[in-house]
């Protein structure tokens, strides 16, 4: 089956720098790749998603890159604010699919 | 948000004793997945759904059972609750395509 693998487990920035978060998996045939943040008492909201014939997308601060020949894709936050504190996970699924694979996220500390 | 409840948010039980948590759509959307989150592990699938009477084993079904017998409503069921089922559990649900998945607002299950 899939395999994700997701780094760093925790990341502590300063306010204002960028934080990026990198998965890699194993299913060379996968074609969507989520990334997902969980507040405090919440349960995860998607925030950006990219499918597999982009290579970049971008919405405002946040941006997923992806690689598949080297079949890993990441997270990108600039200017990051304490808002952004959070768990971050991401997600692999391949087509027809009945269920997608999760990496073990990301807790991400936006230091003020 | 997507029109996704789960009930009851928090629970306390002793072992032994079956338990039922139950995950509730508004969106018509086909797919429904049940969750658990614990510390260390990320989010594991446990079962998922695929339409009405149509479910599928997740990587941690052992324990548990399901049943959707209408399009809004997936139940998941611990026969005999042990200690090692304590634990945040969250529904989630995708629509035709099953990429994007939205997810509840969780439930906690002590047992104890």
């Amino acid at each position: 089956g899939e395999n994700v693998e997701q780094h760093p487990s925790t990341l502590s920035v300063q306010e204002g720098d960028s934080a990026v978060i990198k998965c890699t998996y194993s299913d060379s045939a996968s074609n969507y790749f989520p990334w997902y943040k969980q507040e405090l008492g919440k349960g995860p909201q998607l925030i950006i998603d990219i499918r597999s014939n982009v290579g970049e997308k971008k919405d405002q601060r946040i941006a997923v890159t992806l690689n598949k020949t080297a079949k890993h894709f990441s997270l990108h936050i600039t200017e990051t604010q304490p808002e952004d504190s959070a768990v971050y996970f991401c997600a692999v699924k391949a087509p027809n699919a009945g269920k997608s694979t999760f990496g073990d996220g990301t807790t991400l500390t936006v230091k003020p | 948000d997507a029109g996704i409840t789960q009930s009851p948010r928090h629970k306390v039980t002793e072992t032994g004793t079956p338990v039922t948590l139950r995950c509730h759509q508004t969106e018509n959307h086909r797919y429904m997945y049940w969750y658990r989150q614990d510390p260390g592990h990320g989010l594991r699938l446990i079962h998922y759904s695929y339409g009405v009477k149509d479910t599928d084993k997740g990587e941690v079904s052992d324990g548990y059972s399901v049943s959707r017998s209408k399009t809004e409503d997936f139940l998941l069921t611990l026969e005999s609750a042990t200690s090692s089922q304590t634990s945040v559990y969250f529904c989630a649900i995708s629509g035709q395509g099953n990429y994007e998945q939205y997810f509840g607002p969780g439930t906690r299950l002590t047992v104890t």
